[in-house]
């Protein structure tokens, strides 16, 4: 079963505007983390941002924020103020502490329009 | 910084020849995966391995092996390379405990002719 899910294959921002990229999860351990990553044309995946399960407070980076609704199991990324850098492969996944495992979305492409 | 390095940024091989891909990590992690990425597929798992000489299947293990002899380094072997592999590989390390990222190395980008 797919334990995570990104639903926007594609998506376009205006440079300068905000924009959310959707992530759901499934799992019923209590115990996980949400992790975001970047994956420009070059290839290589960055790590953008972290929300475990147990944290209070939405985990924010510089200009990422992870929107972490617990009951519906979504962890949105927001990216602000977006910048023509920002175009690329944006991956959500999930790491859970039993078996040491990660999963990871489809992905969504994101591209900023000058 | 961790560093992950991976042998070969391109790699062309034929069918049915063998393949090795390596990984090396510099920061002692216990734990390292390989994936493959295909377009509209994201990042499936093939093998993981949480100390040396230990391993674990991932999701598509079919048709690879894997082997890690020393913890800083993952290799992972086509037996009889497939045109159906050529595809992005990429390694990942992580540490042994407690939440953590995974770091990435750079991809191989492999083409089976």
């Amino acid at each position: 079963a797919q334990k995570i899910t990104q639903t926007q294959p594609g998506m376009f921002v205006q440079e300068k505007e905000a924009v959310t990229l959707d992530c759901t999860y499934d799992t019923s351990d209590p115990s996980y983390g949400l992790f975001w990553y970047k994956q420009p044309s070059s290839g290589e995946m960055i790590f953008l941002i972290y929300q475990g399960s147990y944290d209070q407070q939405n985990a924010t980076e510089g200009r990422y924020s992870l929107n972490f609704q617990k009951a519906r199991k979504s962890a949105n990324l927001v990216i602000s103020a977006s910048q023509l850098g920002d175009s690329a492969m944006y991956f959500c996944a999930m790491g859970l502490l039993t078996g040491n495992q990660f999963y990871f979305g489809t992905g969504t492409s994101l591209t900023v329009i000058p | 910084d961790v560093k992950v390095t991976q042998s070969s940024r391109y790699l062309v091989k034929r069918t049915g020849e063998k393949v090795f891909l390596e990984c090396v990590q510099d920061m002692d992690h216990e734990n390292m995966f390989w994936y493959r990425q295909d377009p509209g597929l994201g990042l499936r798992l093939i093998y993981f391995s949480y100390d040396v000489k230990m391993k674990e299947k991932g999701d598509i293990p079919e048709g690879y092996s894997v082997s890690r002899e020393k913890k800083e380094r993952f290799s992972l072997i086509l037996e009889s390379a497939s045109t159906n592999q050529t595809s992005m590989y990429l390694c990942a390390s992580m540490p042994g405990t407690g939440f953590d990222t995974q770091y990435f190395g750079p991809g191989t980008r492999l083409t089976v002719l």
